[in-house]
């Protein structure tokens, strides 16, 4: 079945620092690709997403490009700050609901923490 | 504000005894979903709501109920739990069904089976 691999955390970089998070995923089909983000305390949000390949998603200095030919999705943003400090899960949509969010396979997620 | 709320944030229960977690939303929303997370593994869809249409995952065990009552609420019932069901319940919701159909979570509500 369809199934999402993440690099494994803890991640801990200085401030400023390049950050990666690898992604890959197996899929039949055509998936949508997903990256959500998990603030201490808080639920869940979306923070890009990628709907075919060669799309690129962006938001708040992350970005994150549909590569099928590796079949991954890593998540970069060249300076991180404090606030970024989180965990941060891949996901993709398999196709039986049309591509919906709804039933969005999870990778185990990666806690990032920054420090100042 | 809080547009998604989970209800209560912490549960302990003892094996067996049953659980009912509840989830509210301001958004309006059509569909609302439950995911439940082990310690340390991804989240994993139990079922969802379209409006009042039910879809249950093929693998969620008949131990998992739900209900909703109406747009705003759904609940959560684990009739037997056993302390395999130990973990995070997370609700979600979303306005459409469909790619753009970005959902939203609630905090959470953890489980404990003693």
């Amino acid at each position: 079945g369809d199934s999402v691999t993440q690099m494994e955390g803890p991640v801990t970089l200085s401030e400023e620092a390049f950050l990666t998070i690898n992604c890959t995923y197996t899929a039949t089909g055509y998936p949508s690709l997903f990256w959500y983000v998990q603030y201490p305390g808080e639920g869940l949000q979306l923070l890009l997403k990628a709907t075919k390949a060669d799309d690129k998603g962006s938001n708040k200095g992350f970005e994150a490009t549909y590569r099928k030919e590796t079949t991954s999705f890593h998540l970069e943003k060249g300076s991180v700050q404090v606030s970024d400090s989180a965990v941060y899960f891949c996901a993709l949509s398999d196709n039986r609901y049309g591509g919906s969010q709804g039933n969005l396979i999870f990778g185990k997620g990666t806690k990032l923490s920054v420090k100042p | 504000d809080a547009m998604v709320i989970q209800n209560p944030r912490y549960q302990v229960t003892q094996f067996g005894k049953p659980v009912t977690l509840s989830c509210s939303q301001t958004l309006n929303h059509n569909v609302m979903y439950w995911y439940q997370q082990k310690s340390s593994q991804a989240p994993k869809l139990l079922f969802h709501y379209y409006d009042k249409d039910f879809n249950n995952e093929a693998d969620t065990p008949d131990n998992f109920q739900s209900r909703r009552p109406n747009t705003s609420f759904c609940f959560l019932d684990i009739r037997s739990p056993g302390l395999g069901d130990a973990a995070m319940y997370l609700c979600a919701t979303s306005r459409v069904f469909g790619v753009t159909g970005e959902l939203f979570f609630g905090e959470g509500s953890r489980l404990t089976v003693l």
